[in-house]
């Protein structure tokens, strides 16, 4: 249990389809993010959000949209995805500005499939 | 942040310590050496991270040289459940978790 809690963990969705995936932490911690990992690939870093701003998207489609309605909860909504698009997706946490804002917390992932 | 080299994959007998080096000869004065590591399917798990001096937890130890060239990551008595991808980062300290991972390395721990 690392703090970070993602919903669904598994998720199949076809390319009309649209979902959402939800993260949940737990530490406190201000600053959140969505990392991800398609298969024999590294992590891949696509949104971090810093006291709920959006400070960085990583040339990330459209088609995933982030939402951080507070400092404690991240959202990835889904639609129109490709079936390139399946991969893990993760979320994490951290606190910048205390000299361990690169301490991060992961969840667990939410596998996605696109069909 | 700087590029960092670590072998593909390594083998380690159960009990024996693992040692999993990392170069990262262009590495900065502010940068530290992070540790994660990633078991199959799950998270990446935070392991330890240094700066220039020797660290110890729970988990590891981290021997980095004094050129600060490279760095060993150390699992002192590796157990079937330690086998997982080892991912060395060197970046600034408070980089906000923008961490750029590699290939890692794989480590199996054998019975």
């Amino acid at each position: 249990e690392t703090g970070v809690t993602q919903t669904p963990r598994h998720l199949v969705m076809g390319m009309t389809n649209k979902k959402s995936l939800k993260c949940e932490q737990h530490l406190g911690h201000n600053a959140m993010y969505w990392y991800k990992q398609s298969a024999k690939k590294p992590l891949e870093l696509m949104f971090v959000y810093n006291f709920k701003e959006q400070t960085e998207n990583n040339s990330v489609p459209s088609r995933f949209s982030p939402e951080c309605p507070n400092s404690s909860h991240l959202f990835l909504h889904l639609h129109t995805l490709q079936p390139e698009d399946s991969a893990l997706y993760l979320c994490a946490s951290s606190q910048p500005g205390t000299g361990d804002g690169n301490t991060i917390y992961f969840g667990e992932g939410s596998w996605l499939t696109v069909v | 942040d700087a590029k960092t080299t670590q072998p593909t994959s390594m083998d380690c007998a159960e009990g024996r310590a693992a040692n999993l080096p990392c170069n990262h000869s262009t590495i900065s004065g502010n940068e530290y050496v992070y540790w994660y590591r990633q078991i199959h399917s799950q998270g990446p798990q935070y392991i330890i991270h240094g700066l220039k001096n020797n660290e110890t937890n729970e988990m590891a130890s981290l021997i980095i040289t004094e050129d600060r060239k490279s760095s060993t990551l150390i699992l002192p008595h590796a157990t079937l459940r330690d086998t997982a991808v080892y991912y060395c980062i060197a970046t600034g300290r408070d980089n906000t978790g923008k961490l750029i991972f590699g290939q890692g390395t794989t480590l199996q721990v054998k019975p």
